[in-house]
């Protein structure tokens, strides 16, 4: 069956210092990659999604980054971190077919200090 | 474009209630629809997906939901709510043909004893 697996499980980051968190989806092959955020009391926001490997979508410009330097593996990254930055970062995965459900990390809370 | 619409970002009922979580849907195509949970700090977990098989959609935890065309709804069912059913609910839509899904803003299950 497949998992993911998503960590840290929480984040505490001074501003201005650098990010990464990892994500990686074992059990099956060319997943679509999705990293979203959730703010307190807000709805998810999709950040960065991928459909191959090299191939990211931004869908909010910010200053954040993503990876897929291998195939069952998405990197959120950020070189400054912003008091803004902080939230609930969820990854999920989703089979190649289009219209398939989303399959979630269990997240990483990030509080930036 | 699609879109999903939750009614009532909070909903409580007491334990034993019926809990009725609505959803309306907006796509010029058939939909697929999904139910998500969400408890607290952890990732989103697939409730139910409607895929055009069958209107009526049974899926995990007792909950069910139903698709109905001409009201564009599909709203997330349980007979009796358990203190266990505490938690935020996401109503989701597959972008058509796409790989990316179009969340609702949630609502909030308050089970009372």
């Amino acid at each position: 069956s497949q998992t993911i697996h998503q960590w840290p499980a929480t984040l505490v980051q001074p501003v201005g210092s650098p990010l990464s968190l990892e994500c990686t989806v074992e059990g099956t092959s060319n997943p679509n990659l999705y990293w979203y955020r959730q703010a307190a009391g807000r709805g998810l926001q999709l950040l960065f999604y991928s459909v191959g490997i090299g191939q990211i979508s931004s869908e909010v410009p910010q200053n954040l980054s993503a990876s897929r330097p291998q195939d069952r593996q998405f990197i959120l990254s950020s070189k400054k971190l912003l008091l803004s930055d902080s939230g609930f970062y969820l990854c999920a995965w989703s089979p190649t077919d289009r219209d398939q459900p989303q399959h979630f990390g269990d997240g990483t809370r990030l509080s930036i200090l | 474009a699609q879109s999903v619409t939750q009614l009532g970002s909070h909903v409580s009922v007491s334990e034993g209630a019926l809990v009725l979580l609505r959803c309306n849907y907006s796509s010029s195509v058939p939909p697929y629809l999904f139910w998500y949970v969400q408890y607290p700090n952890q990732g989103l977990q697939l409730l139910l997906k409607y895929t055009s098989a069958a209107t009526l959609v049974k899926g995990i935890n007792g909950f069910e939901a139903e698709f109905k065309k001409s009201e564009t709804s599909f709203h997330l069912t349980k007979p009796s709510a358990h203190m266990s059913d505490a938690a935020e609910y996401f109503c989701a839509v597959s972008e058509s043909g796409g790989f990316k899904t179009i969340f609702g803003a949630g609502t909030r299950l308050f089970v009372k004893a």
